[in-house]
Formats: structure tokens, sequence, C-alpha cells
């Protein structure tokens, strides 16, 4: 399969602990995105990579969110102490081109 | 910032027959790109179809067209002989020109669309 893969597909957390996904792209794409998709909503912006540089971060982007992109291949998405606000489905996009970008199939978040 | 609105939380339509999606946009860009995407249950989101703003002619992928109003800034989605694997959340998205240096995506709240067979 040469689509995006992120793992784990579905990760249950307590509140106040930390918490890492970990993306995939295509493998000739330099960009890579994050987006937060909660119940009911469409994606939001979180972040973008340009190979390992992280380019942009929405306010979405707490203190307590990092990403990181070493070696401009896979990516991970760490929260730290999270929080029930947290739970929702993190998608991870990936391009070559800004005219398409291909989706993983997320990782849906759960803070109990 | 770039405001995209689907005004439709639910549609339906029998399968076979033909089904328009809504989608307006604000933006004071001259130069973007306009996506729909599909996201069936489960899923992963996909692209169904692209327009490039300086484009005049709407685009179409097989069923799939768009009827573009700049001036309105209305982009919406007709799909044409409509099957169950339609079936999905459809959103609309917006991005601007790689001139802007702005990549990401701004998605409206999407449209669900459920096939009666």
């Amino acid at each position: 399969d040469t689509g995006v893969s992120q793992d784990p597909r579905h990760k249950i957390t307590k509140r106040g602990q930390n918490v890492t996904f970990r993306c995939d792209p295509i493998s000739e794409h330099n960009r890579l995105y994050w987006y937060r998709q909660t119940l009911g909503q469409g994606p939001e912006f979180l972040t973008y990579f340009q190979n390992e540089a992280q380019l942009e971060k929405s306010r979405l982007l707490s203190d307590r969110f990092s990403a990181e992109r070493p070696k401009g291949s896979f990516s991970t998405l760490e929260i730290q102490r999270t929080e029930q606000g947290d739970s929702a489905m993190y998608l991870c996009a990936s391009s070559y081109r800004v005219t398409e970008a291909f989706f993983g199939q997320g990782t849906r978040l759960t803070v109990v | 910032a770039q405001t995209v609105t689907q005004s439709q939380p639910e549609m339906s339509v029998q399968e076979a027959e033909t089904v328009t999606l809504s989608c307006t946009y604000d933006t004071s860009e001259s130069d973007y790109y306009l996506f729909w995407y599909k996201q069936p249950p489960s899923r992963q989101m996909i692209l169904v179809i692209r327009q490039e703003a300086y484009k005049q002619q709407n685009a179409t992928e097989n069923r799939f067209s768009v009827n573009f109003q700049k001036a309105a800034k209305s982009f919406s989605l007709k799909i044409s002989d409509s099957q169950l694997g339609d079936a999905a959340m459809y959103f609309c998205a917006y991005r601007s020109s790689p001139n802007f240096g702005n990549e990401k995506l701004t998605f409206g709240t999407g449209t669900r669309l459920t096939i009666i067979p």
C-alpha cells in the first residue's frame, strides 16, 4: 500500500497522559500536513512541513502540541498533558504539488 | 482569513438521480484553488474534484462536475447518476495560490449525502 499511513488508528488515554502519533507520507511527497477533525466539523489545519522544515503552525497548536519531521520522511505529533478537549480525529496528509493532498485514515484519540 | 460555508448539513437523493451540494466561500484573494473531498464512513478523505480560480471552465470528473461562480464566490458540486458508493460526507475546501505562501486547506463543515436505493 503506497498511501498515507497513520499509526495508531485508535488511541484511548487518560487525561494528563502524553500521546504520540505517527504519519508516514507517500514516499516522494515533500509536503506533510496535520489536521484535527472533531465530530460534525470539517478538518482544521494544525501544521505543515516542507521536507523537514515546519513552515506553518496554527494558533490551534498550543504549547502542549509539538510536531516533528526528522529527515523529511515520517512525522510525529505529540500531545502532552492531554485534556478531554483534545479528543478528536487527527488526520495527516501529504502532497507533492499544492493542487492535491492525499489523506491518511486518521488517528482517533479519546481522552477519558 | 478565508472561510468556507456549507449550508446543507444533510442531503439525500434517489439512486440514479442527480444531486447538487452547495458551497460558498469568502476571500479577498484573486488566485486560489477550490476542492471537493469525499469522506466515506471510517475511510480516508479522497479528492473528488478541484477547480483553479483562474480557469473559467467548470471542472468535470466523470459523474462529478462543479458550478464555479467566482463573482458570487460559489462552488457547488453536482453528482449525476448517483450510486450507493457515493454515500459519504462531502467537504468543500479552499487553498490559497502558492504565490501567497499559505499551504493550508480551509474546510467547510460538510454535507452528509445519503443515497436512497
